[in-house]
Parts: C-alpha cells; structure tokens; sequence
C-alpha cells in the first residue's frame, strides 16, 4: 500500500524559531513536491525535488529528499507570521498509475 | 497564461441533482487529475488523465464521470449528488516531461444539501 506520512500534523511555534516537517513515504519514488496551503485557498507549490540528494531553498524554507530512506524534509528557519499555512508533501507515482499521493499536511501557525 | 482555470468556484447542490465542474489548462499538458479534500485530510484522487481519450480512476471514483476529449478540457460530472460528496474539489494539470510538478486550480467548494 502506497502510504505518504507527515509529521507533526500540527506545530505552533514562535517567530525567529527553527523548525522541520518530516515527509515519510512507503515505496520508492525519486519526485516529491511540497506545497503549501492558506485557508480557502488552492495549492502553491513550492519545491519539485526530482533526485535523490536533491536540496532546495526558497526564502526561510530549505526541502530535501533522500530517496533511500524514503525521506524529505521541509525546514524552516527563523519563522515569521507570514509562513503561518498548511503544508504538505506528496509523492509522485504517475509511473505506476497512481499519480500523486498526499500526507494529511502540516499546519504550521507561527506565533509572533 | 492563465494556467489550471476552474468553475464554478462555489455550488449548493440538491441530493440527487447532476453537475458538471469545469477544469481547463493551456499549457498542454498531458496530466490532468481531480481530487476533492476533506477537512482535516490530504487530497484524495477521483479520475485522471494522462491524455486526451485516456481516463482512469483513482481513489475514490463512485458517483463521477470523467472525459477528456481534448487536452486542454478535462471535466467532472457529478451523476446524483449525495451530502457526502459534499467538499473541495481541485483541479490539477502537469507536463509529461516530470520536470515540474503538478499547478492546481483556484477549486470549487461545493455543498450538497
């Protein structure tokens, strides 16, 4: 069975802090993506990690992806109010006919 | 460029009456998939498409319809609506190339009274 797990799947965290969500995925698969989710709203993708070792930043966000241990990673550093959203992972089995699979999303709520 | 457009963005729905939830994208691309989200959870997939005239079910396909007659169309039927199909329902397209990922429409919050 095809199981995308996210943890925590609730964080509250003071402004300047550091924090990482945690991305486990159940078979194997080189393309994770990360999005991020403001309530009522659509999905922003934020990073498309398509290899093994693969590291992104954008901003206060950094994502990376070890394909062996199944594992990405979205860390925050120094958190402001404005990353206050949802975020999830989902994992990328369109070669096995089963298109994207979700984690149930982080909601991160970042205290000023 | 206007990416993944959806309609309607919102619909109250008796039970037991039909609609259809319109997705199109012109970036011509090759994937297209409906999910609805539920409170509390992660999307779940309902049908895709990995080209025009090539449908498929995902996760949870009972009481929809799907085509693709062309590639920028890929529209939702709801055949009798029920109270549990109250939800979001989101739109996505993705190039074949796996170079991107998937771009996602605005979606429909639909409610079945």
């Amino acid at each position: 069975e095809l199981k995308v797990e996210q943890n925590p799947l609730f964080l509250s965290m003071q402004e300047g802090k550091n924090y990482t969500i945690y991305c486990n995925y159940s078979t194997t698969s080189d393309r994770l993506y990360w999005y991020r989710q403001d309530p009522g709203k659509s999905l922003e993708s934020l990073f498309v990690l398509l290899s093994n070792g693969a590291v992104k930043q954008e901003g206060r966000l950094m994502a990376s992806l070890d394909t062996k241990a199944r594992l990405s990673t979205l860390h925050i550093t120094a958190a402001v109010h404005d990353l206050s959203a949802t975020y999830f992972c989902a994992v990328d089995y369109r070669d096995s006919n089963y298109q994207l699979i979700w984690g149930a999303g982080t909601k991160l709520i970042i205290k000023p | 460029n206007a990416g993944v457009t959806q309609t309607p963005k919102f619909q109250v729905l008796k039970t037991g009456q039909s609609m259809t939830l319109q997705c199109a994208q012109d970036m011509n691309h090759e994937y297209m998939s409906w999910y609805r989200q539920d409170p509390g959870m992660g999307l779940r997939l309902i049908h895709y498409s990995v080209g025009a005239g090539i449908t498929d079910q995902g996760e949870v396909p009972n009481g929809y319809n799907v085509s693709r007659s062309t590639t920028e169309d890929f529209p939702l039927r709801l055949l009798s609506a029920a109270p549990s199909q109250t939800s979001v329902y989101f739109c996505a397209s993705s190039s074949n190339s796996a170079n991107y990922g998937y771009t996602f429409g605005s979606g429909t919050r639909l409610t079945v009274v």
